[in-house]
């Protein structure tokens, strides 16, 4: 059973760093895209990144391009998501994602999310 | 950046009803359409992928069908756990979400 597991949210003040977390399980980790999407409270879904199998490509979101950095680290099985200089629009829940098996850019399964909050 | 605007923001019916959602693309994006449900609280999950294709385990009351700029979620008899969030995700050009349709009881 495929299982993603988002964490390292928290309540951090403006311009402020934090860096999440998504450990995987249930597949062959390295073998898949990886991605996150969130999602503002209330609002709708916003795709934000995601990395290729070995790291090597990376795509970001233009709202975020220059402020996030994902990485993984395939012998932990777990995808990163380092998010710098936040602001008030960064406050959402965050949620891991990875695509079916076929590759195509959907996304199957998800994690339960873990919410960044920024205020001062 | 593709745009989807997805209708009516709110559809109010009752269960054993039919649901037609609607997701119009700013241009063209093929058949690469999928659509999602969200319930109060938890994670998106998958419905329909490539605009008509059911995602595993998705009940077969659930249909999509469209190409190119106009796409339809179909529910064909609304079952209590159907009222949710719908969002609409092209992959055709980048990734974009539309904002949502919420499908609530009446």
């Amino acid at each position: 059973e495929v299982q993603l597991m988002e964490s390292g949210g928290a309540l951090v003040q403006p311009e402020g760093s934090l860096r999440l977390s998504c450990a995987a399980s249930g597949f062959t980790f390295g073998s898949h895209f990886m991605s996150w999407v969130r999602q503002a409270p209330g609002k709708g879904l916003e795709w934000v990144s995601s990395i290729s199998e070995s790291g090597t490509r990376t795509f970001y979101a233009d709202s975020v391009k220059g402020r996030f950095t994902i990485s993984r680290d395939n012998s932990k099985n777990t995808v990163y998501l380092q998010i710098n200089s936040l602001g008030a629009d960064d406050t959402a829940t965050y949620y891991c994602a990875k695509r079916p098996a076929t590759g195509a850019q959907y996304f199957e399964y998800w994690g339960q999310g873990t919410l960044v909050t920024v205020s001062s | 950046e593709i745009v989807l605007t997805q209708s009516p923001a709110t559809l109010s019916l009752s269960p054993g009803e039919r649901a037609t959602l609607s997701c119009r693309a700013s241009q063209s994006v093929g058949n690469y359409l999928a659509w999602y449900q969200q319930r109060p609280g938890q994670a998106p999950r998958l419905l329909i992928f490539d605009a008509s294709n059911r995602a595993t385990a998705i009940p077969a009351r659930f249909s999509g069908s469209g190409s190119g700029t106009d796409f339809t979620l179909t529910i064909s008899s609304l079952e209590p756990e159907d009222f949710a969030v719908y969002y609409c995700q092209q992959r055709s050009t980048g990734i974009t979400f539309g904002q949502g349709t919420r499908l609530e009881i009446k």
